[in-house]
């Protein structure tokens, strides 16, 4: 079954410091990985995407991994702002026709003064 | 500026009513979805169309309704046979199969009344 899960479900943390969100998966085949930030009562914005051949990606103070073998991604946010206050969602997709996404429940980080 | 609308934002319904969100796009996307998001679950697929007079249900499609009549615009009808149909609702287009980025619009509240 293809699925998608996430950790930690919440997370608090103080403003300026680092934290590390998981994302575990069992999609396959394998295409991509996504990660988005949504903030509350918004559309999710994408932060990075992944293919199978990469390692890392970085946008800003949002760092990916992806270890395609352990199907195990990462995202690291480096010195938190309040702004960084947001749910963030790792979506998997297949590569297969049709319906292709795969989406975890995310985590919900809040980043406190 | 391209990207997705949805209207109204927010919206209330009696129940036995049908209602119906709007989702357009000017980013000349072939594929479209909309997605219902409840608290503490990750997205969940309602329906979803690759090419225009085209579409295909999700995961939750019992109680919805969709059209594809223009490449731009993704209607859903929430009818009154949905039983749960308080959620926040999204919509999404991607290029085409095999795009990379998800784009999502800014969401509508349903509340049923």
């Amino acid at each position: 079954k293809n699925q998608v899960e996430q950790s930690p479900q919440s997370l608090i943390i103080l403003e300026g410091k680092n934290c590390t969100l998981q994302c575990n998966y069992t999609v396959s085949p394998f295409s991509n990985l996504r990660w988005y930030k949504q903030d509350t009562g918004r559309g999710p914005v994408s932060l990075t995407i992944m293919t199978f051949s990469e390692n890392t990606k970085s946008n800003g103070r949002y760092t990916a991994t992806l270890d395609a073998d352990t199907k195990q991604s990462s995202l690291h946010i480096t010195a938190s702002q309040l702004s960084d206050s947001a749910s963030y969602i790792c979506v998997v997709s297949a590569r297969i026709t049709g319906n292709q996404f795969y989406f975890g429940t995310g985590t919900s980080l809040t980043v406190i003064p | 500026d391209g990207g997705i609308t949805q209207s109204p934002k927010y919206l209330f319904r009696k129940e036995g009513q049908n209602v119906t969100l709007s989702c357009e796009q000017n980013l000349n996307h072939d594929a479209m979805y909309w997605y219902r998001q409840d608290p503490g679950q990750g997205l969940r697929l309602i329906y979803y169309s690759q090419i225009v007079n085209d579409f295909q249900k999700g995961d939750i499609a019992e109680g919805y309704s969709v059209s594809r009549e223009k490449k731009e615009s993704f209607p859903l009808t929430v009818t009154s046979a949905q039983k749960n149909p308080t959620a926040f609702y999204l919509c999404a287009s991607i290029r085409s199969l095999g795009g990379n980025t998800i784009y999502f619009g800014e969401g509508s509240w349903l509340t049923v009344v």
